[in-house]
């Protein structure tokens, strides 16, 4: 099976910050990679899909990029809203363990 | 408008069975893989199985191999999830869900 690890496990920022979280598969998974968003008794808001490609209505501070086994996701200027949890997901399969962002 | 609504938890005996049911509807559900995806409390996102659309294929987890089975019906619009030898650490948020489409979960516990 494929592992997805992500990093950091926990983030602290201000609102503004930019902030990366990174995911790595362990082995090749090509542009098949999704980033979700999680907040609290909610289900999953998916944010990137295909590794790059931002659903619709999600705002475009966030961003996605990578392939093969490297993905970053990206939010430029840190919103309240955006206190959460971030998981990357393999297309359809494992997810990564997840990076909650907190207020610094 | 997309929905996937979950039911059948609830508390079950360890080694015991449920069988979890998702309906769906506003999308062409024949046409799309589905997925179950669970959540312990306090923990992390995990997936369970997932089906191609016409049924042929399907894929599991690890933990659940042989003792889960996920299955579909194109004509009701409708996923299962038939879960036997029920563990402890079954315990979790059961999710149907599609890409963006998720439904709102249905509680498993296991316990004596």
């Amino acid at each position: 099976d494929i592992q997805m690890t992500q990093s950091p496990s926990t983030l602290s920022a201000s609102v503004g910050d930019r902030v990366t979280i990174t995911c790595r598969a362990s082995q090749s998974i090509s542009s098949w990679l999704a980033w979700y968003q999680q907040k609290p008794g909610k289900a999953p808001k998916l944010l990137i899909y295909k590794a790059s490609s931002l659903e619709s209505g999600v705002p475009s501070r966030f961003s996605g990029s990578g392939s093969g086994t490297e993905f970053t996701l990206t939010i430029s200027s840190l919103q309240p809203d955006d206190f959460a949890t971030y998981y990357c997901q393999q297309h359809n399969a494992h997810f990564g363990q997840g990076t909650k962002l907190e207020i610094k | 408008e997309v929905q996937l609504v979950e039911s059948g938890g609830g508390l079950v005996q360890p080694g015991g069975s449920l069988r979890l049911s998702c309906a769906a509807s506003g999308f062409t559900f024949s046409s799309s893989w589905m997925s179950w995806v669970r959540q312990a409390p306090g923990k992390g996102l995990e997936w369970v199985a997932n089906i191609k659309p016409d049924g042929s294929e399907n894929y599991y987890v690890d933990s659940v191999k042989g003792r889960f089975t996920i299955s579909r019906d194109n004509a009701k619009n409708s996923l299962y999830l038939q879960m036997n030898s029920l563990r402890a650490d079954d315990t979790a948020v059961y999710y149907c869900a599609r890409d963006a489409f998720w439904g709102q979960g249905t509680l498993v516990t296991v316990s004596s």
